[in-house]
C-alpha cells in the first residue's frame, strides 16, 4: 500500500531560524514527488515537483531535495509569512492520475 | 487560483439531503479531481475525470457521484447526505499525467 508520511506534524522557529520538513514515502515506482503549501482557507499551491534522487529545485527561502526513500523541504531563515502547511504527494503506484498525500506539516515562523 | 472556481463556498445541509457542488475551469485542462480534507487524513481522492464523460472511482468514492458534461465542468453529488460526509471538497484540474495539480479555494460542507 502506498504511504506518504510527513514530519514533524507541527514546527515552530523563530523568524531567521532555518530548519527542515521531511516526506518519507513507500511507493513503486517513483513518478515524481510533489510539494504543496496550504494557508488556511485555501486550496493547496504548487511549490515544486521532483523527479530523480539528487534533483533539487529552489524558490525564494524554500529548497526541496529528493532521495530515493524521501524528499526534504528545506526553509531557509524563514519569515513569518511562510507559516502555513506544507503538503508533500506521489502519484499511487496503481495509477500515475492518482496521488497521495501526506498529513502535511504546520509550520509556524514566530516574529 | 489557476482559474478555477468551487461553489457554493460553504454549504449546511441535512442529513439524507442531497446536495451537488460544483467545480468550474477557465484553464482548458483534460483532468479534474475532487478530494476531500479531513483532520487525520489529509487529502483523499474521491473521484476523478480524464474528459468529458470520461469519469473514474478513487480512494473514497462510496456515497459519491460525478459528472463532467463539459471540459470546463465538474459536479460531485452527494446523492444522501450524512453526517460522516462533513468535510471539506476541494477540486484541482491538471494538464496531464505527472503534471502538478492546482487547487480551488474549497467547498466547507457541513450536514447535521
Amino acid at each position: 500500500e502506498d504511504q506518504v508520511t510527513q514530519s514533524p506534524e507541527a514546527l515552530r522557529l523563530q523568524e531567521g531560524e532555518s530548519s527542515s520538513l521531511n516526506c518519507s514515502y513507500t511507493v513503486s515506482g517513483l513518478r515524481g514527488l510533489f510539494w504543496y503549501r496550504q494557508d488556511p482557507g485555501k486550496g493547496p499551491e504548487f511549490l515544486f515537483t521532483l523527479y530523480s534522487a539528487g534533483e533539487e529545485k529552489e524558490k525564494e527561502r524554500l529548497k526541496a531535495t529528493l532521495t530515493k526513500k524521501e524528499s526534504f523541504l528545506h526553509i531557509t531563515a524563514p519569515k513569518p509569512e511562510d507559516s502555513a502547511t506544507y503538503l508533500c504527494a506521489v502519484p499511487s503506484t496503481g495509477s500515475a492520475r492518482q496521488l497521495t498525500f501526506g498529513s502535511g506539516t504546520q509550520l509556524t515562523v514566530l516574529p | 487560483d489557476a482559474g478555477i472556481t468551487q461553489s457554493p463556498r460553504h454549504k449546511v445541509t441535512e442529513t439524507g439531503t442531497p446536495v451537488t457542488l460544483r467545480c468550474h475551469q477557465t484553464e482548458n485542462h483534460r483532468y479534474m479531481y475532487w478530494y476531500r480534507q479531513d483532520p487525520g487524513h489529509g487529502l483523499r481522492l474521491i473521484h476523478y475525470s480524464y474528459g468529458v464523460k470520461d469519469t473514474d472511482k478513487g480512494e473514497v468514492s462510496d456515497g459519491y457521484s460525478v459528472s463532467r458534461s463539459k471540459t470546463e465542468d465538474f459536479l460531485l453529488t452527494l446523492e444522501s447526505a450524512t453526517s460522516s460526509q462533513t468535510s471539506v471538497y476541494f477540486c484541482a484540474i491538471s494538464a496531464g499525467n505527472n503534471s502538478p495539480l492546482h487547487f480551488g479555494n474549497g467547498t466547507r460542507l457541513t450536514v447535521t
